[in-house]
């Protein structure tokens, strides 16, 4: 079946303007996740999202980052007026609980000039 | 403050010898860990996962031991072969104490090469 599909899988934007991400879950999975990784780093959780309970935000760097899950399956996570520091690939991962493995979509790469 | 700590960035081995990947923990409240596999321009997949009630867990040619009282973990791939060169992720969780498994907690990763 199909996995986690990320949207777009680059991005290129100039310092100061706003990005949004598009993630894909697979179908039926209720638990959404999303994580980044800087270079030279390991996955940072930021947001996560269990059915239509609140999302759990603790892991946002800033306000400037929000993520929205829309019908209890596409998310989007929107950065607003980027930093370069912003730079980094963004992953989703998709799990059908909140116990489960977690599957990850291939991350979109963002580079901030 | 790294709470999971890989701290080899990368590890070379010859097919058909172990490969040995090493993982430390601070968070006292971990209580199952995972090891992740990623190859460029995919994200990371699951490999193999432990609970803290275990020592080790084997799956084929992959094993994952557990020392509670060090707070550190391995993976062991025997025999290594070159597909396996990809990098590797440790990651943790608390599932008893969070009342839900929620996030994972990764470590910054150790790039295996296997050279044939």
């Amino acid at each position: 079946g199909a996995g986690v599909s990320q949207s777009p899988s680059n991005k290129v934007t100039e310092k100061g303007k706003d990005v949004e991400l598009r993630c894909d879950p697979i179908s039926g999975h209720t638990a959404l996740y999303w994580y980044r990784q800087s270079l030279g780093q390991g996955l940072e959780f930021l947001i996560y999202f269990q059915g239509n309970s609140a999302p759990d935000k603790s892991g946002l760097p800033s306000d400037r980052f929000s993520a929205e899950r829309t019908g209890g399956s596409v998310s989007t996570l929107t950065i607003q007026r980027t930093q370069q520091e912003d730079s980094a690939v963004y992953l989703c991962a998709s799990s059908p609980t909140v116990k489960s493995e977690q599957y990850f979509g291939p991350g979109t790469r963002l580079t901030v000039t | 403050d790294q709470q999971v700590k890989q701290n080899s960035p990368s590890l070379s081995v010859q097919e058909g010898r172990i490969s040995i990947l090493n993982c430390d923990y601070t968070n006292s409240m971990f209580d199952y860990f995972l090891w992740y596999k990623k190859y460029p321009a995919e994200g990371p997949t699951f490999l193999i996962s432990i609970s803290s009630i275990k020592d080790k867990n084997e799956d084929g040619r992959f094993t994952v031991f557990l020392n509670k009282s060090a707070k550190h973990l391995s993976l062991h791939i025997v025999p290594s072969q070159p597909g396996d060169s990809a990098v590797y992720f440790c990651a943790a969780k608390a599932v008893i104490s969070s009342g839900s498994a929620r996030q994972l907690t990764f470590g910054s990763g150790t790039q295996l090469t296997v050279l044939p």
